[in-house]
């Protein structure tokens, strides 16, 4: 099994551009979270998702959106790129609201 | 506020030899508590979750202890290896899969 799969690795955005995070795991988790990681700093949770269809947000969901279509995919979508952006985005996933969670690889993203 | 202090921030060590992290918590209600390990450019990735109830949790050469009454925890490595250096990171969790809180990690390095 892959587990939680985030693509790209990395990307370099100039201000004011928009992308896309990918994110899919093939455990059949109900939940699955954007994190963003900054030096220094614990995880930050943006958004959540508790099962298809179902979105809400976290801790730092300025500037970002996200959509749950199916229970595989949760993409992450940064409208009007900021320097604030600039980090390490981390997709998660777990089986139920209070059990383990799988990480992804992570996506390192530089905003300029 | 909800708060997770881990220490050291970081630690170099010889291979062989043991070491322990700490980790203080103020994260009120409490439900469980996570250890995960993270390498350099890689998602973090789950040691042990232990609830309220567990003192003790080991995973191979990883024990973590609990004590919710100081609200301690505590993640030891016996017979370090170059494998091992990484980040640890401490997590706290209420019960809600939104709520968790994340450690800065400390940041071990195993040397020959």
């Amino acid at each position: 099994n892959a587990g939680v799969t985030q693509t790209p690795k990395f990307r370099i955005l100039k201000i004011g551009q928009s992308m896309t995070l990918q994110c899919t795991q093939d455990m059949n988790h109900n939940y699955m979270y954007w994190y963003r990681q900054d030096p220094g700093m614990g995880l930050k949770l943006i958004y959540y998702s508790v099962g298809a269809g179902i979105t809400d947000k976290g801790e730092v969901p300025n500037g970002y959106n996200v959509s749950r279509s199916t229970t595989e995919d949760f993409p992450l979508r940064l409208e009007l790129a900021a320097p604030s952006q600039t980090s390490v985005y981390f997709c998660a996933s777990s089986w139920g609201e209070n059990t383990e969670a799988f990480f992804g690889q992570g996506t390192r993203l530089t905003v300029v | 506020k909800n708060q997770v202090e881990q220490s050291p921030q970081s630690l170099i060590i010889l291979e062989g030899k043991n070491c322990t992290l700490q980790c203080n918590y103020t994260v009120s209600p409490f439900s469980n508590l996570r250890w995960y390990k993270q390498d350099t450019g890689r998602g973090p990735v789950s040691l042990t979750i232990m609830t309220f109830s567990e003192n003790t949790k080991s995973n191979g050469r990883y024990t973590a202890t609990l004590d919710a009454d100081t609200k301690q925890s505590s993640l030891h490595i016996t017979a370090s290896q170059l494998s091992d250096s990484a980040s640890y990171i401490c997590v706290v969790s209420p019960g809600t899969a939104s709520k968790l809180t994340f450690g800065t990690g400390t940041r071990l390095q195993v040397t020959l």
